[in-house]
């Protein structure tokens, strides 16, 4: 079975905080993925990667930042926390080809104060 | 608890009949699309998916229809049980970089 697992599930930090998400996965994965999910606005791509050392923004890439150093390891990063940025951040993992299929981690629910 | 559910269309079903989900989706490249469900408090888990090339894929008491002249994707749960109360939704992918567009997703309640 495929297994993506986040450091915490349960994240309470005070505004202008540095926060670190991290995210492994243990298939091999090439692609990896940052999401935040809020209500009524559904799944929001923050930041993905293909390959090590490569990142790419997605949608809502502000107040973010990625380090993909190992092929397992995708880690999220909040510079300076704000109160907006408290959400459910959600981490995928996927192939390169054959199945696009995105399998996710169970989430960390971030609050920020 | 969970909030991911709030403001969505919400299918409500009697425990032993079945349920149809439906997503209409975007773009007309896509060329898979996958299902998935989301229990209250955890991530979204994998139930099936479909290529292009098919109408129809089935899987243990779930099956997936995709109509492309319309742009529609469907989940039909049979036997529906409470274990099966989540958020569902739909997923797209045109095959470029991998990406997935998501669907708001349908809440799916099931009385007893």
């Amino acid at each position: 079975d495929v297994k993506v697992t986040q450091s915490s599930r349960y994240l309470v930090k005070r505004t202008g905080e540095k926060v670190f998400l991290e995210c492994v996965q243990d298939m091999d994965h090439e692609n990896m993925f940052w999401y935040r999910q809020d209500p009524g606005l559904g799944l929001r791509l923050i930041y993905f990667s293909y390959d090590v050392k490569m990142k790419e923004k997605g949608d809502i890439p502000e107040g973010y930042s990625v380090s993909r150093e190992k092929k397992e390891r995708f880690s999220l990063i909040l510079e300076s926390a704000s109160t907006n940025q408290t959400s459910m951040y959600l981490c995928a993992s996927s192939r390169t080809s054959g199945s696009y299929t995105q399998y996710f981690g169970p989430g960390t629910r971030l609050t920020v104060l | 608890g969970e909030s991911v559910g709030l403001h969505l269309p919400t299918l409500s079903v009697q425990e032993g009949d079945n349920s149809i989900i439906n997503c209409a989706y975007s773009n007309s490249a896509s060329d898979y699309f996958i299902w998935y469900k989301q229990e209250s408090g955890k991530g979204p888990q994998f139930i099936i998916d479909i290529r292009s090339n098919m109408d129809k894929r089935q899987g243990q008491r779930v099956t997936v229809l995709l109509n492309k002249t319309v742009k529609h994707l469907s989940l039909q749960i049979a036997a529906t049980q409470p274990g099966d109360s989540a958020v569902y939704f739909c997923a797209e992918s045109d095959g470029s970089q991998g990406n997935l567009i998501f669907g708001k997703g349908t809440k799916l309640s099931v009385k007893p």
